[in-house]
Protein backbone atom coordinates (compact mmCIF):
# COMPACT_ATOMS: atom_id res chain seq x y z
CA UNK A 1 0.00 0.00 0.00
CA UNK A 2 0.97 3.42 -0.34
CA UNK A 3 3.36 4.84 2.09
CA UNK A 4 5.13 7.99 3.35
CA UNK A 5 8.53 8.52 4.46
CA UNK A 6 8.85 11.32 6.91
CA UNK A 7 12.53 12.46 7.87
CA UNK A 8 14.32 13.09 10.38
CA UNK A 9 12.52 10.79 12.73
CA UNK A 10 13.08 13.60 15.66
CA UNK A 11 14.89 16.61 16.05
CA UNK A 12 16.47 18.45 19.52
CA UNK A 13 17.32 22.26 18.74
CA UNK A 14 17.83 25.56 20.38
CA UNK A 15 15.11 27.74 20.79
CA UNK A 16 15.15 30.34 18.63
CA UNK A 17 16.24 27.98 15.58
CA UNK A 18 14.97 27.27 12.03
CA UNK A 19 13.35 23.93 11.47
CA UNK A 20 13.15 21.56 8.59
CA UNK A 21 11.24 18.20 7.77
CA UNK A 22 9.71 16.21 4.84
CA UNK A 23 7.38 14.00 3.58
CA UNK A 24 8.06 11.77 0.46
CA UNK A 25 6.20 9.14 -1.20
CA UNK A 26 6.33 6.64 -4.10
CA UNK A 27 2.78 7.56 -5.67
CA UNK A 28 0.97 10.40 -6.16
CA UNK A 29 -1.19 12.71 -3.66
CA UNK A 30 -3.91 15.11 -4.22
CA UNK A 31 -3.69 16.89 -0.95
CA UNK A 32 -1.09 16.81 1.88
CA UNK A 33 -1.41 18.01 5.37
CA UNK A 34 0.79 19.08 8.12
CA UNK A 35 -0.41 17.94 11.60
CA UNK A 36 1.15 18.53 15.67
CA UNK A 37 0.36 16.18 17.78
CA UNK A 38 1.19 17.16 21.40
CA UNK A 39 1.60 14.11 23.86
CA UNK A 40 -1.93 13.07 25.56
CA UNK A 41 -4.02 14.38 22.07
CA UNK A 42 -5.26 14.05 19.12
CA UNK A 43 -3.69 15.73 16.11
CA UNK A 44 -4.37 18.80 14.86
CA UNK A 45 -4.30 19.78 11.62
CA UNK A 46 -1.67 22.71 11.44
CA UNK A 47 -1.39 23.35 7.41
CA UNK A 48 -3.43 21.91 4.36
CA UNK A 49 -1.99 21.94 0.65
CA UNK A 50 -4.20 21.45 -2.25
CA UNK A 51 -1.95 21.83 -5.80
CA UNK A 52 1.64 20.80 -6.82
CA UNK A 53 4.02 23.74 -6.10
CA UNK A 54 1.27 25.21 -3.67
CA UNK A 55 3.37 27.50 -0.55
CA UNK A 56 1.06 28.02 2.45
CA UNK A 57 2.11 29.86 5.85
CA UNK A 58 0.58 29.51 9.28
CA UNK A 59 2.52 32.50 11.33
CA UNK A 60 5.84 30.82 11.57
CA UNK A 61 5.00 27.79 9.93
CA UNK A 62 5.44 27.07 5.99
CA UNK A 63 4.89 24.22 4.01
CA UNK A 64 5.04 23.74 0.37
CA UNK A 65 3.42 20.91 -1.84
CA UNK A 66 5.76 18.77 -4.66
CA UNK A 67 5.67 19.82 -7.33
CA UNK A 68 5.96 15.98 -8.48
CA UNK A 69 3.44 15.75 -5.81
CA UNK A 70 5.12 13.11 -4.18
CA UNK A 71 6.54 15.28 -1.43
CA UNK A 72 6.33 18.23 0.75
CA UNK A 73 8.29 19.77 3.64
CA UNK A 74 6.75 21.85 6.61
CA UNK A 75 9.34 24.49 7.93
CA UNK A 76 8.98 26.32 11.47
CA UNK A 77 11.13 29.30 11.86
CA UNK A 78 11.85 30.80 15.10
CA UNK A 79 10.97 27.58 17.63
CA UNK A 80 9.90 28.43 20.94
CA UNK A 81 9.38 25.89 23.88
CA UNK A 82 5.76 25.26 22.66
CA UNK A 83 6.85 23.66 19.28
CA UNK A 84 7.67 20.33 21.16
CA UNK A 85 5.77 17.69 19.96
CA UNK A 86 5.38 15.02 16.71
CA UNK A 87 4.78 16.58 13.70
CA UNK A 88 2.99 14.23 10.65
CA UNK A 89 2.54 14.57 7.25
CA UNK A 90 -0.50 13.10 5.76
CA UNK A 91 -1.54 12.49 2.33
CA UNK A 92 -4.98 12.34 1.13
CA UNK A 93 -6.46 10.72 -2.02
CA UNK A 94 -9.73 9.31 -3.38
CA UNK A 95 -10.11 5.84 -3.82
CA UNK A 96 -8.10 2.86 -2.82
CA UNK A 97 -8.57 0.12 0.35
CA UNK A 98 -6.42 1.67 2.64
CA UNK A 99 -8.42 5.11 3.46
CA UNK A 100 -8.20 8.50 2.47
CA UNK A 101 -5.86 9.85 4.42
CA UNK A 102 -2.29 7.91 5.19
CA UNK A 103 0.38 9.26 7.57
CA UNK A 104 4.05 9.60 7.98
CA UNK A 105 5.42 8.27 10.97
CA UNK A 106 6.22 11.56 12.30
CA UNK A 107 9.38 14.13 13.57
CA UNK A 108 9.21 14.40 17.23
CA UNK A 109 10.91 18.18 18.33
CA UNK A 110 12.10 18.67 21.19
CA UNK A 111 13.24 22.51 21.99
CA UNK A 112 15.82 23.48 24.43
CA UNK A 113 15.17 27.27 25.91
CA UNK B 1 -11.63 21.07 23.03
CA UNK B 2 -12.11 19.62 19.10
CA UNK B 3 -15.62 18.48 18.89
CA UNK B 4 -14.88 14.93 18.81
CA UNK B 5 -15.42 12.79 22.00
CA UNK B 6 -13.86 10.10 22.45
CA UNK B 7 -14.36 7.61 25.93
CA UNK B 8 -13.12 6.15 28.01
CA UNK B 9 -9.31 7.91 27.51
CA UNK B 10 -7.76 5.25 29.37
CA UNK B 11 -8.42 1.62 29.25
CA UNK B 12 -6.77 -1.58 30.85
CA UNK B 13 -7.68 -5.03 30.21
CA UNK B 14 -6.47 -8.51 30.15
CA UNK B 15 -5.24 -11.02 27.55
CA UNK B 16 -8.54 -12.79 25.56
CA UNK B 17 -11.01 -9.68 26.78
CA UNK B 18 -13.25 -7.72 24.75
CA UNK B 19 -13.73 -3.93 25.05
CA UNK B 20 -15.57 -1.19 23.38
CA UNK B 21 -14.29 2.06 22.36
CA UNK B 22 -16.86 4.97 21.49
CA UNK B 23 -16.22 8.23 19.52
CA UNK B 24 -18.81 11.11 19.06
CA UNK B 25 -18.40 13.23 15.87
CA UNK B 26 -17.92 16.86 15.70
CA UNK B 27 -21.67 18.41 15.22
CA UNK B 28 -22.51 18.36 11.40
CA UNK B 29 -20.00 15.77 10.85
CA UNK B 30 -20.87 12.35 8.88
CA UNK B 31 -18.00 10.94 8.04
CA UNK B 32 -16.16 8.84 11.00
CA UNK B 33 -12.50 7.23 10.80
CA UNK B 34 -10.83 5.26 13.33
CA UNK B 35 -6.90 4.85 13.47
CA UNK B 36 -4.57 3.07 15.99
CA UNK B 37 -1.34 4.07 16.40
CA UNK B 38 1.38 2.15 18.14
CA UNK B 39 5.13 3.45 18.86
CA UNK B 40 6.32 2.22 16.16
CA UNK B 41 3.87 2.45 13.37
CA UNK B 42 2.86 5.70 13.42
CA UNK B 43 -0.96 6.57 12.52
CA UNK B 44 -2.83 2.73 10.68
CA UNK B 45 -6.16 3.65 9.20
CA UNK B 46 -8.89 1.24 10.65
CA UNK B 47 -11.98 1.68 9.13
CA UNK B 48 -14.47 4.56 7.71
CA UNK B 49 -17.83 5.10 8.23
CA UNK B 50 -19.82 8.03 6.53
CA UNK B 51 -23.77 8.59 7.69
CA UNK B 52 -23.95 4.71 9.32
CA UNK B 53 -22.38 2.70 6.47
CA UNK B 54 -18.63 1.17 5.99
CA UNK B 55 -16.90 3.25 3.50
CA UNK B 56 -13.60 1.96 3.68
CA UNK B 57 -11.30 -0.40 5.08
CA UNK B 58 -7.83 -0.45 6.08
CA UNK B 59 -5.45 -2.66 7.77
CA UNK B 60 -8.40 -3.60 10.33
CA UNK B 61 -7.65 -7.28 12.02
CA UNK B 62 -10.84 -9.26 12.07
CA UNK B 63 -11.29 -9.65 15.93
CA UNK B 64 -12.07 -5.94 15.55
CA UNK B 65 -15.30 -4.68 14.11
CA UNK B 66 -16.62 -0.63 14.09
CA UNK B 67 -20.02 0.46 13.29
CA UNK B 68 -22.16 3.89 13.47
CA UNK B 69 -25.61 4.55 14.53
CA UNK B 70 -28.02 6.47 13.64
CA UNK B 71 -27.29 8.97 15.81
CA UNK B 72 -23.65 9.34 13.84
CA UNK B 73 -21.80 8.04 16.89
CA UNK B 74 -19.43 5.38 16.39
CA UNK B 75 -17.83 2.51 18.48
CA UNK B 76 -15.11 0.50 17.53
CA UNK B 77 -15.35 -3.44 18.99
CA UNK B 78 -11.82 -4.99 20.33
CA UNK B 79 -12.23 -8.73 21.16
CA UNK B 80 -9.94 -11.80 22.01
CA UNK B 81 -7.35 -8.90 22.84
CA UNK B 82 -3.79 -9.53 23.00
CA UNK B 83 -0.22 -7.66 24.34
CA UNK B 84 0.48 -6.27 20.69
CA UNK B 85 -3.05 -4.86 21.01
CA UNK B 86 -1.87 -2.26 23.46
CA UNK B 87 -2.24 1.75 21.48
CA UNK B 88 -3.92 4.55 21.27
CA UNK B 89 -7.70 4.64 19.52
CA UNK B 90 -7.95 7.34 17.64
CA UNK B 91 -11.22 8.77 16.02
CA UNK B 92 -11.66 11.72 13.53
CA UNK B 93 -14.35 13.22 11.61
CA UNK B 94 -15.23 14.96 8.69
CA UNK B 95 -18.41 16.54 7.34
CA UNK B 96 -18.94 14.78 4.49
CA UNK B 97 -17.13 11.16 1.94
CA UNK B 98 -14.24 11.13 0.96
CA UNK B 99 -14.48 13.53 -2.01
CA UNK B 100 -15.86 16.63 0.17
CA UNK B 101 -13.29 15.68 2.81
CA UNK B 102 -10.48 17.04 0.55
CA UNK B 103 -11.50 20.65 1.58
CA UNK B 104 -11.51 19.69 5.29
CA UNK B 105 -9.08 17.75 7.09
CA UNK B 106 -9.90 15.56 9.12
CA UNK B 107 -10.89 16.26 13.12
CA UNK B 108 -9.73 13.89 15.53
CA UNK B 109 -10.76 13.33 19.28
CA UNK B 110 -8.23 12.64 21.99
CA UNK B 111 -7.97 9.29 21.84
CA UNK B 112 -8.68 6.42 24.06
CA UNK B 113 -5.05 4.70 25.65
CA UNK B 114 -5.80 0.84 25.42
CA UNK B 115 -3.47 -1.20 27.90
CA UNK B 116 -3.50 -4.91 27.25
CA UNK B 117 -2.03 -6.65 30.35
Amino acid sequence: GQQLNQSPQSMFIQEGEDVSMNCTSSSIFNTWLWYKQDPGEGPVLLIALYKAGELTSNGRLTAQFGITRKDSFLNISASIPSDVGIYFCAGLNYGGSQGNLIFGKGTKLSVKP
Amino acid sequence: DSGVTQTPKHLITATGQRVTLRCSPRSGDLSVYWYQQSLDQGLQFLIQYYNGEERAKGNILERFSAQQFPDLHSELNLSSLELGDSALYFCASTPRDRGAAFNYGYTFGSGTRLTVV
